[in-house]
This record gives structure tokens, C-alpha cells and sequence, in this order.
């Protein structure tokens, strides 16, 4: 199976602030690869897929790049709204689909 | 607007079989070209995918969970349906349904899971 490996697996930042959050894949995953923002009690839900693309309705300061092994999720200036825990997800492989393992990003 | 819908019971014993059903309203089940996923959340933890099912019934499992997985679809419900077998403690987790979507083309490669149902948490204990 592809292993995901997040960093860091938790943050704090500040309003305003530029939040950088990587992911790496033990093998290649191409373009495969999404980030998911996850709320308390709530579902997760798409933020990025194919490693750069916005997804309907989400907010442009968040924003995705990479490809094959490593990528990263943006967000250019933390809204309060934006504290949550972050997975990146890969659906190269098929049937071991996998996420990392979270990214809490919390207020500072 | 696609909403899904997970039900079943909240409570399984070890052993037994642990069912769940999503419903899916705003667009049918056949439609589009998705798929069908089960991902689960073991409380406090990180996201584990469990397979997916297509319309057709054509199904891809998790290797770690194949075993004891079975998935379907009922189309004239609009619905799909996760049995689990023999669930332990070990199978304690919040259950999710989502639609599956993606692209193939020049600018895109992915597939991705969108939207997802709100969750229904399952406890294994006797």
C-alpha cells in the first residue's frame, strides 16, 4: 500500500497568517492525490482534488500543488473558519486508496 | 443538490454483522458515471477507506477489510448497502457513505470523494 505521511500532523497559527501543509507519498500517486478539510462532529470535505484543482465553492485562498510524490495544501490567509484537521488522500492505486494522517491546524 | 444519508443500527454485537444503508436524494444512483464509497473513522483517528460499488454492482474492497465486506446497490431505492461480518471491537468507528467523481483528461487526473453523508457512528460491544 502507498503510505501518506503528513507534516506536521499539527499547528497553530493565527488569523492572517500563510499555513503550508505537506504530504508525501511513499510511491508515486501522479496527480491522484486530494486534501480534505475535516470539522468537529462533521464529515469531511473536499478542498482540492487532482493535487491542483479548486473544487466548486471553496474559498481561492486555499490551494493545492505537486505531483508524483510530493505535494502541498495552501492556505494564503487563515480565516477563523479555516481551523479544522486537514487529510490528503491518494486514489492512484487502486482498491488501497489511502489518507495521510491528519493536520490539525489550531488557533495560536 | 446530491445529499446522502447513512442509517442502521448504532449498536452491534462482536460476532455479529454490522449493516448500514445510505440513501442517496437530488439525483440517482445510476446516473453520471460515479461510484459508491464506505470510509470509516475509528473515533479520535484518521480516515479509512473501505471500497466502493458502482451502479452496475461492480465492487472494488479494501484488501485489509475484503473478507468480511460485502457492498450493493438498489437502484429502484436509490440506495447502497455495507455489510460488515464478524465486527470486534476493532470495527468501532463513525461509518461514512460518499459519491465518488473524477476527471481524465488533459488537465486532469484525479479521482476524489464528493459529497460525503454526515455519518453514523457504530459501537461493536455485547
Amino acid at each position: 500500500d502507498i503510505e501518506m505521511t503528513q507534516s506536521p500532523s499539527s499547528l497553530s497559527a493565527s488569523v492572517g497568517d500563510r499555513v503550508t501543509i505537506t504530504c508525501r507519498a511513499s510511491d508515486t500517486v501522479g496527480t491522484y492525490l486530494n486534501w480534505y478539510q475535516q470539522k468537529p462532529g462533521k464529515a469531511p470535505k473536499v478542498l482540492i482534488f487532482a493535487a491542483s484543482s479548486l473544487q466548486s465553492g471553496v474559498p481561492s485562498r486555499f490551494s493545492g500543488s505537486g505531483s508524483g510524490t510530493d505535494f502541498t495544501l495552501t492556505i494564503s490567509s487563515l480565516h477563523p473558519e479555516d481551523f479544522a484537521t486537514y487529510y490528503c488522500q491518494q486514489t492512484y492505486t487502486t482498491p488501497t486508496w489511502t489518507f495521510g494522517q491528519g493536520t490539525k491546524v489550531e488557533i495560536k | 443538490q446530491v445529499q446522502l444519508q447513512e442509517s442502521g443500527p448504532g449498536l452491534v454485537k462482536p460476532s455479529q454483522t454490522l449493516s448500514l444503508a445510505c440513501s442517496v436524494s437530488g439525483d440517482s444512483i445510476s446516473s453520471g458515471g460515479y461510484y459508491w464509497n464506505w470510509i470509516r473513522q475509528h473515533p479520535g483517528k484518521g480516515l479509512e477507506w473501505i471500497g466502493y460499488i458502482y451502479s452496475s454492482g461492480s465492487a472494488y474492497y479494501n484488501p485489509s477489510l475484503k473478507s468480511r465486506v460485502t457492498m450493493s446497490v438498489d437502484t429502484s431505492k436509490n440506495q447502497l448497502s455495507l455489510d460488515l461480518r464478524s465486527v470486534s471491537a476493532a470495527d468501532t468507528a463513525v461509518y461514512y457513505c460518499a459519491r465518488g467523481d473524477h476527471c481524465s483528461d488533459t488537465n486532469c487526473y484525479g479521482r476524489w470523494f464528493d459529497p460525503w453523508g454526515q455519518g453514523t457512528l457504530v459501537t461493536v460491544s455485547s
